[in-house]
């Protein structure tokens, strides 16, 4: 069963803040890896796509994937209360998308 | 970017009615389309995988009878409710593979099914 957990939050950080945001994932053959914010009532939109190991950096977001220790995680920097989503982590490659349950953050002004 | 627009946004209907949602691609062409339901405060789990000139492959414990996909053509997948019950309301969700994008995934915008 390919899994992926997130801790499913809340996770509240004050304005300006930095918020990190982990994943781990069961399948070793991912090869690529996303994180989604959605928005209550809304559909899911992609903020970072990461492919290999290390960082990848995209604004004030900056996802790293550690394919050794399975382990994803997504950093917004100086938080805002837009911010505020839950954040869907997913895994896959030839495979569809395995998402996580979400964590909850709340960017609290 | 990759769009995929899914229509319509939000539908209500009555039991024992069937319900069509379309999904389509408006600028690439999708071999493979993903159909996703997801009830309130949970995440999205993957119903069915689309392939356009075949038929779809569902995942364990959806009942292919009751959902219907079709991918007649590299741009259009529908997913039609047939029967539907007040337990089938939910948030039903396309997306699509943008080969174009490495892996990349498109979400369409979402239906709201509300089974009254």
């Amino acid at each position: 069963q390919k899994e992926v957990e997130q801790n499913s939050g809340p996770l509240s950080v004050p304005e300006g803040a930095i918020a990190s945001l982990n994943c781990t994932y069961s399948d070793r053959g991912s090869q690529s890896f996303f994180w989604y914010r959605q928005y209550s009532g809304k559909s899911p939109e992609l903020i970072m796509s990461i492919y290999s190991n290390g960082d990848k950096e995209d604004g004030r977001f900056t996802a790293q994937l550690n394919k050794a220790s399975q382990y994803v995680s997504l950093l917004i920097r100086d938080s805002q209360p837009s911010d505020s989503a839950t954040y869907l982590c997913a895994g896959g490659g030839n495979t569809p998308l395995v998402f996580g349950k979400g964590t909850r953050l709340s960017v609290i002004a | 970017g990759a769009v995929v627009s899914q229509h319509p946004s939000w539908v209500i209907c009555k039991s024992g009615t069937s319900v069509k949602i379309e999904c389509r691609s408006l600028d690439f062409q999708a071999t493979t389309m993903f159909w996703y339901r997801q009830f309130p405060k949970q995440s999205l789990m993957l119903m069915a995988t689309s392939n356009e000139g075949s038929k779809a492959t569902y995942e364990q414990g959806v009942e292919k009878d009751k959902f219907l996909i079709n991918h007649a053509s590299l741009t259009l997948s529908t997913l039609t409710v047939t029967s539907a019950h007040p337990e089938d309301s939910s948030f039903y969700i396309c997306s699509a593979r943008d080969l174009r994008d490495y892996y990349g995934y498109t979400f369409g915008s979402g239906t709201r099914l509300t089974v009254v």
